[in-house]
């Protein structure tokens, strides 16, 4: 079993739709959550961090359920712009050292 | 407004040849590392460095050195190229080991 799972997609949505992912990861003992995001053949740059309590910025919400182990991200109101794969990255380990899932990529239709 | 920087962007070698990839950042970071993408899989850390002089193994280091003589520079040498080398790499520079990743745009590498 991997360390951080993520469904593959591609999920395909509607502009305009919610849209929301989650992604599992096995280690209790993870101190910190982040998504990434990247765009077709570049590089990924960070989307938000994850905070126990819940955090937003503008039309995403990002949650973190440390009893189920799962962290999720909620997109509202999508636009043609969010098309991109969603990466979830969780520490490891006291020096936090960074597990990536594989990705989810999302795909916005017009 | 530089950033990371990594070049080459694309690679072809033949199988037994050498490389390095160049990394350089302007942002003053202390924390430098290479990852390589695969598809289906997240991204993989190679080595990583915590400051000038200092550097350490990630999970997939076999195959790869590094060194860092300067807080800008982090280079990565593949000494005898293999097909399963064939991969996408990224060099990254964060502040502090809990800051934010920058990435360089990535070199594609293929290994015949």
């Amino acid at each position: 079993r991997k360390e951080v799972e993520q469904d593959p997609g591609p999920f395909n949505v509607p502009e305009g739709a919610t849209v929301a992912f989650n992604c599992t990861y096995s280690n209790s003992a993870s101190q910190s959550f982040f998504w990434y995001r990247q765009d077709c053949r570049k590089e990924p740059k960070l989307l938000m961090s994850v905070y126990s309590s819940g955090n937003e910025d503008g039309r995403f919400t990002a949650q973190l359920n440390r009893a189920s182990q799962y962290i999720s991200l909620l997109i509202r109101d999508s636009k043609l712009s969010d098309s991109a794969t969603y990466l979830c990255v969780v520490t490891r380990g006291s020096n936090y050292q960074l597990i990536w899932g594989a990705g989810t990529k999302l795909i916005i239709k017009p | 407004n530089a950033g990371v920087t990594q070049t080459p962007k694309f690679q072809v070698l033949k199988t037994g040849q050498s490389m390095t990839l160049q990394c350089a950042q302007d942002m003053n970071h202390e924390y430098m590392s290479w990852y390589r993408q695969d598809p289906g899989m997240g991204l993989r850390l190679i080595h990583y460095s915590v400051g000038a002089g200092i550097t350490d193994q990630g999970e997939v280091p076999n195959g790869y050195n590094v060194s860092r003589s300067t807080t800008e520079d982090f280079p990565l040498r593949l000494l005898s190229a293999a097909p399963s080398q064939t991969s996408v790499y990224f060099c990254a520079s964060q502040k502090g080991v809990t800051g934010e990743l920058f990435f360089g745009e990535g070199s594609r590498l293929t290994v015949l």
